[in-house]
């Protein structure tokens, strides 16, 4: 089965600066990623699709990149209210969800 | 707009049973295969389960299978998940989420399940 691996498990950065998430999958998963944010108290919203793609309504502040086994998620210029838990997910029948990272203000 | 509205979540004892529902709206909910994800306190996401739109593929999580059992009815544009034998390892926030091709663009905003006695 495929693992998904996100790091840092924490980030500190201060708003204005960017932050870049990785995500690695222990074999090959193709362009087949997503990113989602989760604020506390919220359901998660998907950010990114195939790796690449933003998904409806996601700031251009937003992107991913990546294939086969790593993965980024890059904010370029984080505002106040980026600062949140952060998944990759692959899908293979089911979804696999990494451990999260959490985004924080330094 | 699509909604999921998920219900069914309560506290209930070491062994005891619950049924969440999660009610569909605004798209075609037999055209799509849906999930159940669930996050405890404080935790990350695992998802649960998966059933495809006809029920034709179903899967379980190892941590669920054999206590767990998922289902749906199309006519009725709503997602069950029947617990059983419940742990207190079951306590989280359940989620419904409808897959788009690889990923799940749209929640509910979950449903509560405590098991405690």
């Amino acid at each position: 089965e495929i693992v998904m691996t996100q790091s840092p498990a924490t980030l500190s950065v201060s708003p204005g600066e960017r932050a870049t998430l990785s995500c690695r999958a222990s074999q090959s998963v193709s362009s087949n990623l997503a990113w989602y944010q989760q604020k506390p108290g919220q359901a998660p919203r998907l950010l990114i699709y195939g790796a690449s793609t933003r998904a409806t309504g996601i700031p251009a502040r937003f992107s991913g990149s990546g294939s086969g086994t790593e993965f980024t998620l890059t904010i370029s210029s984080l505002q106040s209210e980026d600062f949140a838990v952060y998944y990759c997910q692959q899908y293979n029948n089911w979804p696999l969800f990494g451990q999260g990272t959490k985004l924080e203000i330094k | 707009e699509v909604q999921l509205v998920e219900s069914g979540g309560g506290l209930v004892k070491p062994g005891g049973s619950l049924r969440l529902s999660c009610a569909a709206s605004g798209f075609t909910f037999s055209s799509y295969s849906m999930n159940w994800v669930r996050q405890a306190p404080g935790k990350g996401l695992e998802w649960v389960s998966s059933i495809s739109s006809s029920s034709s593929y179903i899967y379980y999580a190892d941590s669920v299978k054999g206590r767990f059992t998922i289902s749906r009815d199309n006519a009725k544009n709503s997602l069950y998940l029947q617990m059983n034998s419940l742990r207190a390892e079951d306590t989280a926030v359940y989620y419904c989420a409808r897959v788009d091709y690889l990923w799940l663009e749209y929640w509910g905003q979950g449903t509560l399940v405590t098991v405690s006695s």
